[in-house]
């Protein structure tokens, strides 16, 4: 099976730009997260969305947004982006609805904003 | 708030050196566990888990953790470590009714000097 994939790989914005991150998850996951890996904050996370539901969401202002499509393919959105949103943006994916599972990530997505 | 501390920020071993990384969680309900391992220019990839049942799991690559529930422990250990276990690891903590939601901690990058 292919792994969790994302697109962009990289992407550079100017602030105050919004941006468009995407996701796919492997075949048949349902659920996809979202997280921001920072040097100074680590890896924290953004949100959670099963059956095109948002799930659990972070403590992220309300700029950072994201959905699902019925393909479970995911998407986030930064709004009106600051320097601090600079960060690698990873997605993962699993099987299971409720219960405990195990998540599969993908390789990321390198923002920067200058 | 949930958080996770792992102890050591760097650690530098020598190869077939015995290896162990801490991590305490501040959870009082259930929780399951998790080990993930970033290599160079890798993505995040599961090492091992622990959801329920014996407390001492193995995972891939010669890896075993072991939860200890009275001191909020999942401390991830490997007998002798080889030049390719170099890489940064990450404790993670999902508490049991927070669906998808990892609570990472900071990261261990782990030197092994062949």
């Amino acid at each position: 099976k292919a792994g969790v994939t994302q697109t962009p790989r990289y992407l550079i914005k100017t602030r105050g730009q919004q941006v468009t991150l995407s996701c796919s998850p492997i075949s048949g996951h349902r659920s996809v997260s979202w997280y921001q890996q920072t040097p100074g904050q680590g890896l924290q996370f953004l949100f959670e969305y099963f059956s095109e539901t948002q799930r659990n969401k972070g403590n992220f202002p309300g700029r950072f947004s994201g959905r699902q499509f019925s393909n479970s393919r995911s998407e986030m959105n930064v709004s009106t982006l600051e320097l601090g949103d600079s960060a690698l943006y990873l997605c993962a994916s699993s099987l299971a609805g409720w219960g405990p599972y195990e998540q599969y990530f993908g390789p990321g997505t390198r923002l920067t904003v200058t | 708030a949930q958080s996770v501390s792992q102890h050591n920020h760097h650690v530098i071993l020598s190869e077939a050196a015995s290896l162990e990384l801490g991590c305490n969680y501040s959870y009082g309900g259930t929780v399951n566990l998790f080990w993930y391992v970033q290599y160079p220019g890798q993505h995040l990839q599961l090492l091992l888990k622990y959801f329920s049942g014996d407390p001492l799991v193995k995972g891939i690559k010669g890896f075993e953790a072991e939860f200890i529930k009275s001191k909020f422990s999942f401390n991830l250990r490997k007998p002798s470590v080889q030049w390719s276990d170099t890489a940064e690891y990450f404790c993670a903590v999902n508490e049991d009714n927070q669906g998808g939601k990892l609570i990472f901690g900071q990261g261990t990058e782990l030197s092994v000097k062949p």
